[in-house]
């Protein structure tokens, strides 16, 4: 089965600075990647989403970039607020598959 | 807005309880979904439904079950509860799409404790 793996574990950083969070996968056959943040006290909640037939998605702070050679993806963050404090985790899935397998989780902290 | 309800924030059992977690959805979601948050190891498939009775193990069945008698429910069920299974646990639903993989909709979560 697939095997997601994220890095880092925790990440602290300066308001205003960016954040990048790394993921790689092990099933060439994954082909949706979402990224999801999880507040204090909530559940997970999407925030972006990449499919394999693109190589980079923007939504104003935050880009996903996908390179489906070298099986790995990234969530980067610009101008880091600290509402952006939370756990973040990436995932994959297979084409057609109704399972997301998720990483192990970055908890990241920006420092005002 | 879709909506995802766990039943129980919290919960605090003996072990060798018969436990049960409870998840509504409310936007007619095929897919429904048991995780379990543990630090570091992100979260873990337990069990998944595609439709009204069906059920399909994930990564982690050991310890439990679940039902699905309804569209809008999912049950999680552990028959004699362990410290182990002391955790976070996220019901989540997904509508079905043909081929494309869709956003998963989670509740908050049931923290439980088995002590």
């Amino acid at each position: 089965g697939e095997n997601v793996e994220q890095h880092p574990s925790t990440l602290s950083v300066q308001e205003g600075d960016s954040a990048v969070i790394k993921c790689t996968y092990s099933d060439s056959a994954s082909n949706y990647f979402p990224w999801y943040k999880q507040e204090l006290g909530k559940g997970p909640q999407l925030i972006i989403d990449i499919r394999s037939n693109v190589g980079e998605k923007k939504d104003q702070r935050i880009a996903v970039t996908l390179n489906k050679t070298a099986k790995h993806f990234s969530l980067h963050i610009t101008e880091t607020q600290p509402e952006d404090s939370a756990v973040y985790f990436c995932a994959a899935s297979l084409r057609a598959g109704n399972m997301l397998t998720f990483g192990g989780g970055t908890r990241l902290m920006v420092k005002p | 807005d879709v909506k995802v309800t766990q039943s129980s924030r919290y919960l605090v059992k003996r072990t060798g309880e018969k436990v049960f977690l409870e998840c509504v959805q409310d936007m007619d979601h095929e897919n429904m979904f048991w995780y379990r948050q543990d630090p570091g190891l992100g979260l873990r498939l337990i069990y998944f439904s595609y439709d009204v009775k069906m059920k399909e193990k994930g990564d982690i069945p050991e310890g439990y079950s679940v039902s699905r008698e309804k569209k809008e429910r999912f049950s999680l069920i552990l028959e004699s509860a362990s410290t182990n299974q002391t955790s976070m646990y996220l019901c989540a639903s997904r509508v079905l799409r043909g081929a494309m993989n869709t956003e998963a909709f989670f509740g908050q979560g049931t923290r439980l404790t088995v002590v």
